[in-house]
């Protein structure tokens, strides 16, 4: 499978200031998704985007979706000490019931 | 929502042995399976699928007679890591795909040490 890329691969913010992380993708897809993991835990899906959708909000996060780029976003605003984890983003293919390709993930640390 | 399980959540072998990790989806039928494993400060990485009533599909590099797949039933599918190593030490996560849906649910993961 082609692991896609995320960027920066740790980044580290003061409580309060907005996040923004980066994934790139290698192939066409039919949804990316966003999910979170903290130390040593198992995932947390965070926010689906279809690839006819180009941007996408839930509560405190925001996610933007340029297919032609083969990019994704993902900001969180005003963020916690409690955002602190490691956050991923996955596609599936256009064919379906396809398996999750992961990016390299981001490694959140939010300083309160 | 869907609920997928593991179990164990954590198990701790001696080289050699043979280890047993389940991943069952609890309120829902799922055709596939799919078995990630994920290294320390790792990203995860697809190991295998697995169809119900038929043979697992292994990606490039993964020993299928090492890591024996058995999908017997649409809410069950077992990973049993043979004669394990230390280097086998990793976090390993399932995933069930709703046949009803196509989304695909995650369970929370095993953590395996090999002594």
């Amino acid at each position: 499978s082609q692991q896609g890329e995320e960027d920066p691969q740790a980044l580290s913010i003061q409580e309060g200031e907005n996040a923004t992380m980066n994934c790139s993708y290698k192939t066409s897809i039919n949804n990316l998704q966003w999910y979170r993991q903290n130390s040593g835990r198992g995932l947390v899906h965070l926010i689906l985007i279809r690839s006819n959708e180009r941007e996408k909000h839930s509560g405190r996060l925001r996610v933007t979706l340029d297919t032609s780029k083969k990019s994704s976003s993902l900001l969180i605003t005003a963020s916690r000490a409690a955002d602190t984890a490691s956050y991923f983003c996955a596609t599936d293919a256009i064919a379906g019931n396809t398996p999750l390709v992961f990016g390299k993930g981001t490694r959140l640390s939010v300083i309160a | 929502g869907a609920v997928v399980s593991q179990h164990p959540s954590r198990v701790i072998c001696k080289s050699g042995t043979s280890v047993k990790i389940e991943c069952r989806s609890l309120d829902f039928q799922a055709t596939t399976m799919f078995w990630y494993r994920q290294f320390p400060k790792k990203s995860l990485m697809l190991m295998a699928t697995s169809n119900e009533g038929s043979k697992a599909t292994y990606e490039q590099g993964v020993e299928k007679d090492k890591f024996l797949i058995n999908h017997a039933s649409l809410t069950l599918s077992t990973l049993t890591v043979t004669s394990a190593h230390p280097e086998d030490s990793s976090f390993y996560i399932c995933s069930a795909v709703s046949g009803l849906t196509d989304t695909q649910y995650f369970g929370p993961g095993t953590r395996l040490t090999v002594l």
